[in-house]
């Protein structure tokens, strides 16, 4: 099982302001995903990366993939209140999660 | 198509008694896999299965829990006897072997509390 470490575990920020969480492991990962889960619900893929050192774009979020694959970060830019839920992590081999970031956007 | 579709929604059930979940995958979807979600222990995979075959059943906790797929499109997860510390939400999730990045779709999860 290869362990995922996901910080901050708790976030919350006033719209407009950008902020980064990260997913970091000591194994390597041949790709790794992230998912967003909004209360109630089960989470939603939101990218898979798969290259050392890939960045990948969706609108307002930053993803990127580090150059050895053991990390990854998430970057929003001037969040908004529907950015708010918890932001997962998982290794795309073994479909394990990290704990999460909670992030909550204030208007 | 409807999605994961996960039942009961909410279940509520006294210490001792038997619980049983249910799952319908996506269907064409060959993979299907059973977490369960707390605040203390994040999201954790209990079990998943290919083509209807147990692959990986190391994180089910105990022998309390047992899941099966009779068939591609319906797999139940059991709990005998249930116990206070089993209330959380479990999540079904089913993946299609054709998909590039293994993107799970996960049902809205069955929340189970144990008195």
């Amino acid at each position: 099982t290869q362990l995922l470490e996901q910080s901050p575990q708790f976030l919350s920020i006033q719209e407009g302001e950008n902020l980064t969480v990260y997913c970091n492991s000591s194994s390597v990962f041949s790709s790794l995903q992230w998912y967003r889960q909004e209360p109630g619900e089960g989470p939603v893929l939101l990218v898979t990366v798969v290259t050392g050192g890939e960045v990948k774009k969706l609108k307002r979020l930053t993803f990127q993939f580090g150059d050895a694959r053991k990390d990854s970060s998430l970057h929003i830019t001037a969040a908004q209140p529907g950015d708010t839920g918890l932001y997962l992590c998982a290794g795309a081999n073994d479909m394990r999660f990290g704990a999460g970031t909670r992030l909550t956007v204030k208007p | 198509d409807a999605g994961v579709i996960q039942s009961p929604r909410h279940e509520v059930t006294e210490m001792g008694q038997e619980v049983t979940l249910r799952c319908k995958p996506i269907s064409g979807h060959d993979y299907l896999f059973w977490y369960r979600q707390t605040m203390m222990r994040g999201l954790e995979l209990l079990i998943y299965f290919n083509n209807n075959v147990p692959i990986d059943d190391s994180g089910m906790p105990e022998d309390r829990f047992s899941a099966k797929m009779p068939n591609a499109s319906f797999s139940t997860l059991k709990i005998q006897p249930s116990e206070p510390r089993d209330s959380a939400v479990y999540f079904c999730a089913s993946l299609g072997a054709g998909s590039s990045y293994n993107e799970q779709f996960f049902g809205p999860g069955t929340r189970l509390t144990v008195l």
